[in-house]
């Protein structure tokens, strides 16, 4: 059965340094997410593409996060630098299109912050 | 805006009880909603959604527009239901989530 990848699983990293996630979403699905959730609450969107174009960013804290999906396939969330707020667990979904329809999620990598 | 509000953060019952977790939202078009639920050590999945009014694991949901709320019932709990339970929306272009409620069953 397809599934979205995401690596790496844990990620530690020092503050200020910069750390970068990949996602590869299930084979042709149009719409990727990625989210933030920090423990204890609900996942927070961060951004969301359709192919390789953004729809969804005004969450994204821009001075320090970025995002792509250069082919319209897999994707690389990056932060840089790190701050010590950042430790949470970063999930990637992706679904065939935006409404009425399932989105799948990864395993999320864990990022700590030290 | 898109928001969806569950108002519970954990919910404790005994097995056989019946189960409801709140889900209210606020959208100002018409929303496509759907229950998500996280089982321990596993990725978070689709439970059930509003538009195809199925029963998943004995779990049913009513979208009710006029109070605005989309809770999700159980008549019988069962141990293997205990889990994050996420209340989700999708709107014209993104699918937004609540703080989710821990459901606890005990034997």
């Amino acid at each position: 059965e397809a599934e979205v990848a995401q690596s790496p699983r844990y990620k530690i990293t020092e503050k200020s340094q910069a750390v970068a996630f990949w996602c590869d979403p299930i084979s042709g699905h149009a719409t990727l997410y990625w989210y933030r959730q920090i423990l204890g609450q609900g996942p927070e969107l961060l951004v969301q593409f359709q192919d390789e174009s953004v729809v969804d960013d005004s969450q994204l804290p821009k001075d320090r996060f970025s995002a792509e999906r250069l082919k319209g396939v897999d994707s690389t969330l990056k932060i840089q630098p790190a701050e010590l707020g950042d430790s949470a667990m970063y999930l990637c979904a992706s679904s065939f299109m935006v409404e009425n329809t399932e989105a799948f999620f990864g395993q999320g990598t864990r990022l700590t912050v030290v | 805006a898109q928001r969806v509000t569950q108002p519970e953060k954990l919910l404790s019952v005994f097995k056989g009880a019946p189960v409801e977790l709140k889900c209210n939202y606020s959208y100002s078009g018409s929303p496509e909603l759907f229950w998500y639920v996280q089982y321990s050590r596993q990725r978070l999945q689709l439970l059930l959604r509003h538009i195809s009014r199925e029963s998943i694991k004995g779990f049913t949901a009513d979208l009710n527009k006029g109070e605005t709320s989309f809770h999700l019932k159980k008549p019988f709990a069962q141990e293997e239901d205990s889990a994050m339970y996420y209340c989700a929306l999708s709107g014209t272009d993104k699918l937004i989530f609540g703080t989710g409620t821990r459901l606890q069953v005990f034997p």
